[in-house]
């Protein structure tokens, strides 16, 4: 049974700091990672997608990935109000996101 | 570029009756995901299309869920009868293929169902 965990929080930081958001995976066959963002009620956005270890920066987003630890991270610098959502962690097989396996998901929410 | 459109919404039914969820792709998307998404958790899939194929149903409750894309566009997705458990959101989602530079899912607004 292939996995993805994440820690559900509620995570809870001030405007302008940094956020950082963690998973781990089972299966050591995964090559595709991904975060999405899902406000309340909404569907889930894909805000970052990473391949190879070592980060990946996007704006005031970076993703972190570690294979050999089974490891991936989201950071988000100067976080903002808008940025409170759901971040939810989803690993896929080689080649790209064929069949995504999802954590719980992360409830972040920043503090103006 | 229009996204994957999703419909009813919501829809609140009584458990043991039937229902059913339509879902259009993206133009031009291969590839096209029913997920179930309940309340606190993330999505879980329960099939997967290539085309008007099935590529995965492990995961889908063959005794009450089915679905079908007929001529390898539009889905649906039927339950029935539906179970208190089924009070979930039904999100579809669709993905180009392989060769395509953003090969990443793309997910509708969903449907809400709620089973009393």
């Amino acid at each position: 049974q292939k996995e993805v965990e994440q820690n559900s929080g509620p995570l809870s930081v001030p405007e302008g700091a940094i956020a950082s958001l963690n998973c781990t995976y089972s299966d050591r066959g995964s090559q595709s990672f991904f975060w999405y963002r899902q406000y309340s009620g909404k569907s889930p956005e894909l805000i970052m997608s990473i391949y190879s270890n070592g980060d990946k920066e996007d704006g005031r987003f970076t993703a972190q990935l570690n294979k050999a630890s089974q490891y991936v991270s989201l950071l988000i610098r100067d976080s903002q109000p808008s940025d409170s959502a759901t971040y939810l962690c989803a690993v896929g097989p080689q080649g790209g996101s064929e069949k995504l396996v999802f954590g719980k998901g992360t409830k972040l929410t920043v503090n103006p | 570029e229009a996204g994957v459109a999703q419909s009813p919404r919501y829809k609140i039914i009584e458990k043991r009756q039937s229902v059913a969820f339509w879902c259009n792709p993206i133009s031009g998307h291969a590839t096209l995901y029913w997920y179930q998404q309940i309340l606190g958790q993330g999505p879980k899939l329960l099939i997967q299309f290539q085309n008007n194929g099935v590529v995965d149903d492990s995961q889908l409750p063959k005794d009450r869920f089915s679905a079908e894309r007929l001529k390898g566009v539009d889905s649906t997705l039927k339950i029935q009868p539906a179970k208190l458990e089924d009070s979930a959101v039904y999100l579809c989602a669709s993905r180009p293929g392989r060769n395509h530079p953003k090969n990443i899912q793309y997910f509708g607004a969903g449907t809400r169902l709620s089973v009393l």
